[in-house]
């Protein structure tokens, strides 16, 4: 049963354009929400984060939307830049809980 | 470049066999999670030690254990290994508070044949 879903498995943007990616939950306990991006053989690095109190976050080129009603978030990407290319994973947690719950992640090609 | 290291890079071991990976997390950081990422997937939570005890697990057999010493070092044993454990094995350190960030190290590849 997959708490956080990405449907999408990857996802092709031109440079300089915007790129949204997608993520849906199931848990409404989840109380903070955020988005990791993984290069390969690297770990997960920290993007951004929602707590859930908010609907919108941002930081630099980077935009976290939150729907609680729908059980949806975004992450918006503008401009996109080549060294966005990577995988980006959605994730969620409780307030009183470490434990995070990933989505499988998107895979992001930034086209020149 | 988050300061939580892990060794080893890479390890094949066969079907049965015991095996230990290793992480180091920031000086600081007294909690540290492990997940296990198989291909095609995120990272699942197998559990969590807060100053060398336990105090949080997924859905994880026995089999995997770990431990967590004093100097910010930990462990991840896995027993009896099964084909299916073959993953990245990823450790994550945070601060004190429930609210920080948790740092990745770059994992371990485990292969079992």
């Amino acid at each position: 049963d997959q708490q956080v879903k990405q449907n999408s498995p990857s996802l092709s943007v031109q440079e300089g354009r915007i790129s949204i990616l997608n993520c849906d939950y199931t848990n409404s306990m989840f109380d903070y929400f955020l988005w990791y991006k993984k290069y390969p053989a690297e770990g997960p690095t920290f993007l951004i984060s929602i707590s859930s109190i908010k609907d919108k976050n941002e930081d630099g080129r980077f935009t976290v939307f939150l729907n609680k009603s729908a059980k949806h978030l975004s992450l918006h990407i503008v401009p996109s830049q080549p060294g966005d290319s990577a995988v980006y994973f959605c994730a969620a947690k409780g307030n009183r809980d470490d434990k995070i719950i990933f989505g499988k992640g998107t895979r992001l090609h930034i086209l020149p | 470049e988050t300061g939580v290291t892990q060794s080893p890079t890479h390890l094949i071991k066969t079907r049965g066999q015991q095996v230990t990976l290793r992480c180091s997390s920031q000086s600081g950081h007294n909690t540290v999670s492990w997940y296990q990422q198989a291909l095609g997937q995120g990272p699942q939570f197998i559990f969590q030690y807060y100053r060398e005890e336990e105090n949080g697990r997924g859905n994880f057999p026995p089999r995997f254990s770990g431990l967590q010493f004093p100097n910010y070092s930990s462990e991840l044993n896995v027993n009896a290994l099964e084909l299916d454990d073959s993953a990245l094995y990823l450790c994550a350190s945070r601060g004190d508070r429930v609210a920080d960030t948790q740092y990745f190290g770059p994992g371990t590849r485990l292969t079992v044949l």
